[in-house]
Order: structure tokens, then C-alpha cells, then sequence
């Protein structure tokens, strides 16, 4: 199986938080998290490996993300603002590293009203 | 980070004919990658080349990659009505653990 997110669309109001999940896909133990708005196109937000964020993207303290000792992830927004209506992917690999082939999940559409 | 540029940002072409869309980079990178994103779905992979390679090919997909250019260029021959999406290319350019991704280009394939 693939890399799977939960929930596929939400819709949230301003000032509320959220929660997105992703499970990697089998063995592979680095997973990533993106944002894609038609703005700003595809922009990397974390990466984790081994239950630590190994690097992070330019993006506020209001996002954050975890991951557990499964692989599985977690990104959190808190404090939602208009803006941050997105699609939100997940991606994993084996290591992370360079030459890894990174694979995308269906993400999650969230919508802030 | 600066994102790439890919070229052309649509393009329309009819079903048998093939389609050439390019991507360029700012600095060294170690592989780039090339994506396809059909309406409001998830990202598939299509294709990873790395530095030391200058062509792959993949079913209908070829890939080339010009290091002392920049760019890398993806071309799908015979292209069908399905094959109509977005492509992207990203690259490790910036940081060895994140893509850095283009703008992507937008293909309608006719039939």
C-alpha cells in the first residue's frame, strides 16, 4: 500500500486548530509534510526521522508536526488562518537521504472558513 | 527557498502527438525528480535521475538531465487523454531531507 492521510477534506474555522495524520508506506522510516496553495505552489514545511525533525521549511511556529515510534505522522496547525487553506501531502522514504525516490500520499484538503 | 522554474507553464497538444516540458535549477543538486499531479489529487512519481545520469527512460516517458545547463527536461511520447495533469520536477537543491519544487506545467492532452 501506499502512503495514506486521514482525513482527505475538512473544513475548519478561524481561530480553530487541526490535526492531519499519515501513515508511511511500509519500512520506510522518513516522512515529510507539504503545503500546496495555487499562490505558492508546493512548499516543504518538515521532515522527520526516527521521532526527530531532521529539517524544517519557512513556515510559522503554528505549525508542527511529530512522529511516532511507527513511523506514523501527525501536523498540527493551530490558530487557523484563511491562508492556510491548502492541500496538505505527506511523503515518505526509506531513509530521507538524497537518492531516496519520495512518494506522495493523496493529502488532505483543508479548507478554512 | 527560490523555487525552479518549469517551461511551459501550459501547454495543449492532441492525443499521438508527444509533449517536451523543461526544468530549470539554481545551484548543484545530487538527483531531481519528476512528478505528476492529476486535478486535486495526490503527487505520483514518475522518474528519478541523479547527477551522474544523463538520460532515463521510463514506458513512454523519457528524462534527460543537463547538469552544466541546470535543467532537465521530461518528454512523453505518444501522449494520451489520460496522461492530461501537471507535471512537476523537484530537485535536493536546497537541503538533502526536502524536495524543492517548480511551478509545474499544466498538460491537456485532446483526443
Amino acid at each position: 500500500t501506499g502512503v495514506t492521510q486521514s482525513p482527505t477534506h475538512l473544513i475548519k474555522t478561524r481561530g480553530q486548530q487541526v490535526t492531519l495524520s499519515c501513515s508511511p508506506i511500509s519500512g520506510h522510516r522518513s516522512v515529510s509534510w507539504y503545503q500546496q496553495t495555487p499562490g505558492q505552489g508546493l512548499q516543504f514545511l518538515f521532515e522527520y526521522f526516527s521521532e526527530t525533525q531532521r529539517n524544517k521549511g519557512n513556515f510559522p511556529g503554528r505549525f508542527s508536526g511529530r512522529q511516532f515510534s511507527n513511523s506514523r505522522s501527525e501536523m498540527n496547525v493551530s490558530t487557523l488562518e484563511l491562508g492556510d487553506s491548502a492541500l496538505y501531502l505527506c511523503a515518505s522514504s526509506q531513509t530521507g537521504n538524497s537518492g531516496n525516490t519520495i512518494y506522495f500520499g493523496e493529502g488532505s484538503w483543508l479548507t478554512v472558513v | 527557498s527560490q523555487q525552479g522554474e518549469e517551461d511551459p507553464q501550459a501547454l495543449s497538444i492532441q492525443e499521438g502527438e508527444n509533449a517536451t516540458m523543461n526544468c530549470s535549477y539554481k545551484t548543484s543538486i545530487n538527483n531531481l525528480q519528476w512528478y505528476r499531479q492529476n486535478s486535486g489529487r495526490g503527487l505520483v512519481h514518475l522518474i528519478l535521475i541523479r547527477s551522474n545520469e544523463r538520460e532515463k527512460h521510463s514506458g513512454r516517458l523519457r528524462v534527460t538531465l543537463d547538469t552544466s545547463k541546470k535543467s532537465s527536461s521530461l518528454l512523453i511520447t505518444a501522449s494520451r487523454a489520460a496522461d492530461t495533469a501537471s507535471y512537476f520536477c523537484a530537485t535536493d537543491e536546497y537541503s538533502g531531507y526536502a524536495l524543492n519544487f517548480g511551478k509545474g506545467t499544466s498538460l491537456l492532452v485532446t483526443p
